[in-house]
């Protein structure tokens, strides 16, 4: 089993709606994560992290924890074109070390 | 304030060759982690440097190697180039010592081609 685990996509959906980017992790005491956002040719840009189970909101983003099911996810509301990019989802460690998944490609189109 | 600094932005070396790369932290940042993204593997950590100070390593060979300095800068080092080191390395500093509250901001990358 991976440690952090993402579909690669790409995940493709229409401008205005809502994009759903999961992921899952094997460490059980893991406490902190992280979504990035890296366009293509780019390194990645921090888009907000979570802490603590439940749903943090940030603009058009939130990102929603489920420590038990090992699971958290990041919604975009009102997809733009310009959202268009793939997203990592890291994952802290009990190593002390950042593992991030393989990324999701995300396709916004008009 | 000025983001993470990394240069050169790209090289072009062969095998055999050795090659060191340098990573500015924003100011501020004590900690620099290291990382090498290919296609196939995506984001690989390679090491984490705080205070001069190793303090953790990824699983590579022992020709990637790094350092920092007393101003928190770093620089990584790769010895006898393969093919498959052709990547782009990642610098990302956060603020204190790369603990699970920090956030790591990354620099633009290095891209490294191995002929």
């Amino acid at each position: 089993q991976k440690e952090v685990e993402q579909n690669s996509g790409p995940l493709s959906v229409p401008e205005g709606a809502i994009a759903s980017l999961n992921c899952t992790y094997s460490d059980r005491g893991s406490q902190s994560f992280f979504w990035y956002r890296q366009y293509s040719g780019k390194s990645p840009e921090l888009i907000m992290f979570i802490y603590s189970n439940g749903d943090k909101e940030d603009g058009r983003f939130t990102a929603q924890l489920n420590k038990a099911s090992q699971y958290v996810s990041l919604l975009i509301r009102d997809s733009q074109p310009s959202d268009s990019a793939t997203y990592l989802c890291a994952v802290w460690w009990n190593t002390d070390k950042l593992i991030f998944g393989t990324g999701t490609r995300l396709q916004v189109f008009p | 304030k000025a983001g993470v600094t990394q240069t050169p932005r790209y090289l072009i070396k062969t095998r055999g060759q050795q090659v060191t790369l340098s990573c500015s932290p924003i100011s501020g940042h004590r900690s620099v982690s290291w990382y090498q993204q290919t296609p196939g593997q995506g984001l690989q950590f390679l090491f984490e440097y705080f205070s001069e100070t190793q303090r953790n390593k990824g699983n590579f060979p022992g020709r990637f190697s790094g350092r920092q300095f007393s101003n928190s800068r770093s620089e990584m080092n790769v010895s006898t180039l393969e093919l498959g080191d052709s990547a782009l390395y990642l610098c990302a500093s956060s603020l204190v010592n790369g603990r699970s509250t920090d956030t790591q901001y990354f620099g633009p990358g290095t891209r490294l081609t191995v002929l």
